[in-house]
């Protein structure tokens, strides 16, 4: 059974403090591993897909990597507007989706 | 804007009730997805369907049910519902090609309360 662990369950940062969340995982056949931001109340929004050990994507103010057992969600001088749950997902050979339970992020200002 | 709409945004019943939850996909989307959270279980995969078909089933309970319509929206059927049903309750499109690239995008959620 695929499973994702996320690290830490809580993060609060000041505005400009740089971070990263964690996601660990077990898989068989890893076809993507996937963060998305939440919003309290709203659907989770989509920001990466990354594929292979080594791949890095960025976005703004956030660079997620990847090794072969966990993916890093790098937040570089957070603003209040990064506050969020980041959440993480992996899917395996039966394509289907496993998420974490989400890191909530707090950037004060 | 994900594209992917759903139907009603709230929603409050009484246990034992029936209610139908409804997901409009994102134009061109074929595969719709529709999962559960709950405060201390996270975001669960219940079930998918693609291009009208059952493609793939989670953990979704026997009094669950749910279709996907030949116009491709879906619908999710909750009934006897019990107090632990309370939850947010997600619909996801993609394009269904089962490739790695298969991107699902979220609707803005239906929040179902049992009292």
């Amino acid at each position: 059974e695929d499973q994702v662990t996320q690290s830490p369950e809580a993060l609060r940062l000041q505005e400009g403090e740089s971070s990263s969340l964690n996601c660990s995982y077990t898989v068989s056949g890893l076809r993507g591993l996937f963060w998305y931001r939440q919003d309290p109340g709203k659907g989770p929004e989509f920001l990466f897909t990354l594929y292979s050990a080594g791949e890095e994507k960025e976005k703004e103010r956030l660079k997620a990597t990847l090794t072969k057992k966990e993916s890093f969600l790098h937040i570089t001088a957070p603003k209040p507007e990064d506050s969020a749950t980041y959440l993480c997902a992996v899917r395996g050979s039966n394509y289907k989706l496993t998420f974490g339970k989400g890191t909530l992020l707090t950037v004060n200002p | 804007d994900s594209g992917v709409t759903q139907t009603p945004k709230h929603l409050i019943t009484a246990t034992g009730q029936r209610v139908t939850l409804r997901c409009s996909p994102r134009s061109g989307d074929l595969s719709v997805y529709w999962y559960q959270q709950s405060l201390d279980q996270g975001l669960q995969f219940l079930i998918q369907y693609y291009n009208g078909e059952e493609r793939a089933k989670g953990n979704i309970l026997e009094r669950f049910s749910a279709q996907q319509f030949p116009d491709l929206h879906s619908e999710l059927n909750l009934s006897s519902l019990e107090l632990g049903d309370s939850a947010l309750y997600f619909c996801a499109s993609s394009a269904g090609t089962s490739g790695e690239t298969d991107t699902q995008y979220f609707g803005p959620g239906t929040r179902l309360t049992v009292l």
